[in-house]
């Protein structure tokens, strides 16, 4: 049971515009959301939360956007720099353990 | 680097084998989470400890075994490999037990032959 879902397994943007990545949830009791980026041969990073008593959170060029009714979160990268290209996972915590979606490659193109 | 030191790199070995990977987290952190990342997949949950206890467990197979020790290090010992056990395996340490500042080291590739 996917549990979180990231039906864009890759997405290619132009320097400078928006790169606009999408998850999607079913198990409501989920109540906060993660996004990690990924670079090769590193670990996953911490890039930028909600808690699902907000629909978006802002953090320099990255806003996550959350639509409970929906069971659907969004990151919108804003201007997308070359240095974005990475892997991006959503994620939820469930006690100290976290649902990972699959994954989404983001190429930005110079 | 993000503190979470996991050996070794890459590993390479043949069906039927048993590896340990071993993992020391941050300073400080006590606890030390394992997920694996088989291919195109989300990383899963596997098991995690918390100053030398289990605490949580996900979908480890009964072939896996990990444990941490007194000085907070943990191994994930992987037995009677399959060509399916070829993965990513990342380690992740946290001070208490959620998962505010979760960090995660850079894995350890296993490839069964």
């Amino acid at each position: 049971d996917q549990q979180v879902k990231q039906n864009s397994p890759s997405l290619s943007v132009q320097e400078g515009r928006i790169s606009i990545l999408n998850c999607d949830y079913t198990n409501s009791m989920f109540d906060y959301f993660l996004w990690y980026k990924k670079y090769p041969a590193e670990g996953p990073t911490f890039l930028i939360s909600i808690s699902s008593i907000k629909d978006k959170n802002e953090d320099g060029r990255f806003t996550v956007f959350l639509n409970k009714s929906a069971k659907h979160l969004s990151l919108h990268i804003v201007p997308s720099q070359p240095g974005d290209s990475a892997v991006y996972f959503c994620a939820a915590p469930t006690g100290s353990r976290l649902t990972f979606g699959e994954g989404t490659q983001l190429t930005v193109n110079p | 680097d993000s503190g979470v030191t996991q050996t070794p790199k890459h590993l390479i070995t043949a069906t039927g084998q048993r590896v340990t990977l071993r993992c020391s987290p941050r300073s400080g952190d006590l606890s030390v989470y394992w997920y694996q990342q088989s291919l195109d997949q989300g990383l899963q949950f596997l098991i995690q400890y918390y100053n030398g206890e289990e605490r949580a467990k996900g979908n480890i197979l009964e072939r896996f075994s990990a444990q941490q020790f007194p000085d907070l290090h943990s191994e994930l010992n992987l037995s009677s490999l399959e060509l399916g056990d070829s993965a990513l395996y990342f380690c992740a340490s946290s001070v208490g037990q959620g998962t505010y500042g979760y960090t995660f080291g850079s894995g350890t590739r296993l490839t069964v032959v």
